[in-house]
């Protein structure tokens, strides 16, 4: 079964930091581009990072530039994204996603169940 | 930064009607415009891309149409399943990839 499984949410104090996870299982990852999206409570999707194949081609969100990092190790099978000097607007539930494996459709057509990102003192 | 405006927010609607959703771009995507499906406490999950295609494991009853910058899903026959959140995406200028604010549908 083609799974995402995302870990390493938690209540963090503004300022603080978090490493998220996401590990992958049921398909090749080392083929697949990922992504992250996040969602505050009760509000829409909000794409977040992308990672390239090999890791050479990395993007960010104008929101998180800076403070996040996204990185992969393709022999764990495993995305990540280091989050610093998180802040209230970072809440989030935190889903990783997969690309479809196309260079003309670049949806996200696999999603983990997220992990719960939480800023607070 | 291409903007996503869905209308209507919310959609009242009684099962076994046909329900038309609208998705529009600040500028032109072509077709590169998906649309996703989130139900409650559930991840969001690929309904339509490239504007028309559905993807697997969706009914016939779902269809989306447009190019440019005003596209449609549409639901011919609204089963129980069916309320949810829908939002659009486009992938045409990225990044970033940019999502509506979504339409959810709500039983009448």
């Amino acid at each position: 079964e083609v799974q995402l499984v995302e870990s390493g949410g938690g209540l963090v104090k503004p300022g603080g930091s978090l490493r998220l996870s996401c590990a992958a299982s049921g398909f090749t990852f080392s083929n697949y581009r990922m992504t992250w999206v996040r969602q505050a409570p009760g509000k829409g999707l909000e794409w977040v990072s992308y990672i390239g194949i090999s890791g050479s081609y990395i993007y960010y969100a104008d929101s998180v530039k800076g403070r996040f990092t996204i990185s992969r190790d393709n022999a764990k099978n495993s995305l990540y994204l280091e989050m610093n000097s998180l802040g209230a607007e970072d809440t989030a539930l935190y889903y990783c996603a997969r690309i479809y494996d196309s260079n003309v459709y670049e949806v996200f057509d696999i999603w983990g169940q997220g992990t719960m990102v939480t800023v607070s003192s | 930064e291409i903007v996503m405006t869905q209308s209507p927010a919310t959609l009242s609607v009684s099962p076994g009607e046909r329900v038309t959703l609208s998705c529009r771009a600040s500028q032109s995507v072509s077709s590169n415009l998906a649309w996703y499906q989130q139900k409650p406490g559930q991840p969001p999950r690929l309904l339509i891309y490239g504007a028309s295609t559905r993807a697997t494991g969706f009914p016939a009853r779902f269809s989306g149409s447009g190019s440019g910058t005003d596209f449609t899903l549409t639901i011919s026959s609204l089963q129980s399943e069916d309320f949810a959140v829908y939002y659009c995406q486009q992938y045409n200028t990225w990044p970033p990839y940019t999502f509506g604010r979504g339409t959810k549908l709500e039983i009448k």
